[in-house]
């Protein structure tokens, strides 16, 4: 069954410092998102992506984060200058349509030192 | 108001037998959709069941099933026949449509634990 992949699994960081956070969506969807979870926390939606422009995004997605669909096949969340709270989970799904269920990723646990 | 209400922090069920994870949202849109992922201690997102606003059946995916009461405005979700595997922490989320895109919710969770 095709999968969301993320890479890396889990990326230390250093405060200030910028990081990519890679995905490669299922290759036949069409609608791309970013969310984090804090730790004990509950999951929260950053930013959805769709024809090649952001559609949608939270508070959260402020000036330091951005996304890209470089080529066919990656997605990719870069934070520009990291802080401390960055320190979460971050999950990339994909879906076949705007009203589809979301197929998550594993993951990349990224952590602000 | 938050947008997605899951009250019960724990459960417990036995082995074998069914379980209800409650999930209460809010919105006034005319059309959302309601989702429950399942996120194990190894931390993945695992998609298992969705009903959309206009869907008159409840959806139902294996032993998965979802009790939409629209009128109520919530959508829990009923595992029969619940296994070990069963045990994680079950996550209710809504999509919101706007016209520029979707906005998620996600409630606080549930975690359960399968008791042999």
């Amino acid at each position: 069954e095709p999968e969301v992949t993320q890479t890396p699994s889990h990326q230390v960081t250093q405060m200030g410092q910028e990081v990519i956070l890679r995905c490669v969506p299922i290759s036949n969807h069409l609608y791309f998102y970013w969310y984090r979870q804090i730790l004990g926390q509950k999951v929260e939606f950053l930013v959805s992506f769709y024809n090649n422009e952001i559609s949608e995004k939270s508070e959260i997605f402020d000036d330091q984060f951005s996304v890209e669909r470089p080529d066919g096949s990656n997605f990719t969340l870069k934070i520009r200058s990291t802080k401390l709270e960055d320190s979460a989970m971050y999950f990339c799904a994909s879906g076949a349509g705007r009203d589809q269920p979301q197929h998550f990723g594993d993951g990349t646990r990224l952590s602000i030192l | 108001a938050q947008k997605i209400t899951q009250t019960q922090p724990g459960m417990f069920v036995q082995e074998k037998e069914a379980v209800t994870l409650d999930c209460t949202y809010d919105t006034s849109d005319q059309s959302y959709g309601l989702f429950w992922y399942k996120q194990p201690s190894s931390g993945e997102m695992i998609f298992l069941i969705y009903q959309g606003s206009y869907d008159e059946q409840n959806a139902t995916e294996g032993r998965y099933s979802l009790n939409f009461q629209k009128a109520r405005k919530s959508a829990n979700l009923v595992i029969s026949a619940s296994q070990l595997g069963d045990s994680a922490m079950y996550f209710c989320a809504m999509r919101e449509e706007r016209d520029t895109g979707n906005q998620f919710y996600f409630g606080t969770g549930t975690s359960l634990t399968v008791i042999p």
